[in-house]
């Protein structure tokens, strides 16, 4: 079973400063997918940005980018000149056959 | 842009009643998930269902849960006997198509549960 890891439970950064967010899972699948959710105070699941593990090349979406590391099974998020509209909880999420399995999430604080 | 829908947004219901937790998934999408968020705790994944049938289940979604597809746009989740540890946020997801494509998974905004 595939397992997703997410060390850190919060973070607080300054507004426009760069944060990363980590990530580490656990596959024996050599194709797959990950991804990055944000869930606001509003609870609704975001879709931050999302690699293919079959691309060398990291995704990037404006001011989100990846990290991605597929030896070392790592999958870090970095946010660029954070705003306050960033403060949110961010989950990590690897997909399997027919579904997501999610980390337990780092919260993320963007203090004015 | 397209959404996934949900009703109701939040439902208060007494132990042991039946419960009913409605979707419309974007409408091109093939693949529809329910997944669960008790507060404070990560999303888990419950049931996927392609088709008209469960592709896919976890540990959590037991006989008290099913799935239904009763129309060509409706998706829905049915808790029978509601327990105090099922209080939830309840979400529902579409994608286009399967992980051999790992097409993205878009949720609804959720449908949050309180049972007392």
């Amino acid at each position: 079973a595939q397992t997703v890891t997410q060390s850190q439970p919060e973070m607080s950064v300054q507004e426009a400063e760069t944060v990363t967010l980590s990530c580490t899972y656990d596959t024996s699948e050599s194709n797959y997918y990950l991804f990055w959710y944000k869930q606001p105070p509003s609870r609704q699941m975001i879709l931050v940005i999302r690699q293919e593990a079959y691309k060398q090349q990291n995704a990037t979406e404006n001011r989100f980018s990846v990290n991605f590391q597929k030896a070392a099974k790592s999958f870090s998020l970095k946010i660029s000149d954070s705003q306050l509209g960033d403060t949110a909880m961010y989950f990590c999420a690897f997909m399997f056959p027919d579904g997501l399995t999610f980390g337990k999430g780092t919260h993320l604080i963007i203090q004015p | 842009e397209p959404e996934v829908t949900q009703t109701p947004s939040h439902q208060v219901t007494q132990m042991g009643q039946e419960v009913i937790l409605r979707c419309v998934p974007i409408s091109n999408h093939l693949y529809f998930y329910w997944y669960r968020q008790i507060l404070g705790q990560k999303v888990e994944f419950l049931v996927s269902f392609y088709n008209n049938e469960i592709s896919e289940k976890s540990e959590i979604f037991d006989d008290q849960f099913s799935v239904e597809r009763p129309d060509g746009s409706n998706f829905t989740l049915k808790i029978r006997s509601t327990k105090l540890e099922d209080s939830a946020m309840y979400f529902c997801a579409s994608s286009k198509s399967d992980r051999s494509t790992g097409n993205t998974i878009y949720f609804g905004e959720g449908s949050w549960l309180t049972v007392v």
